[in-house]
């Protein structure tokens, strides 16, 4: 069963700050979170696994709230490289396929 | 490390043919490779679980014999659009799990996109 993000868009000005969601209403191993420029493949932003653990690349980062189910991603006095569709992929074990929240745009404008 | 090959890039091939669209892991093995499908400005929807040495898992929905998928080797994996229509045109990407790493982001190839005319 897919994740659910929200906001589905978000537009922000270089040097603001966002938060992108995601929940699922079913108990999840990892969630990874992953970022796609239009016309390219998703590339890998973190993995988190375990209730509560929160992790940073620069000045984006994420938590994960095991117990609700609830990932959130943060992003930090965005850039304009950070422009694209954030998704949100769910595992509901180890060794399962990896399926993907609906996704949520980002705009960063100058 | 952990690069995906995809190829080709781009297709365009007439109703009623096959395409067959390539996915190998340069660097790294990978028992298990993933093929999504994605619309434009939609998310990418998971079609079948490529397995090594065995049979596709597919998703609900997803059409056995129209996507034909045969992973040969611990490096490739390969998809195969049989008798393509109009409907099939997309953005195809695979992605790849290092084999024998749990805990390890999935690789993405760049992605095919198929037009068929």
């Amino acid at each position: 069963q897919q994740p659910v993000q929200s906001p589905q868009a978000v537009i922000l000005r270089e040097g603001e700050d966002a938060v992108i969601n995601c929940s699922s209403s079913k108990a999840l191993y990892s969630v990874h979170w992953y970022r796609q420029k239009h016309g390219e493949a998703p590339v890998f932003l973190m993995i988190l696994l375990k209730g509560g653990e929160q992790k940073g690349h620069d000045k984006i980062s994420a938590s994960f709230n095991e117990k609700k189910q609830q990932s959130s991603l943060y992003l930090t006095a965005s850039q304009l490289s950070y422009s694209g569709t954030y998704f949100c992929g769910s595992l509901e074990t180890s060794g399962s396929r990896l399926t993907f929240g609906e996704g949520t745009q980002l705009t960063v404008n100058p | 490390g952990a690069v995906v090959s995809q190829h080709p890039s781009r297709v365009i091939c007439k109703s009623g043919t096959s395409v067959k669209i390539e996915c190998r892991s340069l660097d790294f093995q990978a028992t298990t490779m993933f093929w999504y499908r994605q619309f434009p400005k939609k998310s990418l929807m998971l079609m079948a679980t490529s397995n090594e040495g065995s049979k596709a898992t597919y998703e609900q929905g997803v059409e056995k014999d129209k996507f034909l998928i045969n992973h040969a080797s611990l490096t490739l994996s390969t998809l195969t659009v049989t008798s393509a229509h109009p409907e099939d045109s997309s953005f195809y990407i695979c992605s790849a799990r290092r084999t024998g790493v749990v805990n390890y982001g999935y690789t993405f190839g760049s992605g095919t996109r198929l037009t068929v005319v």
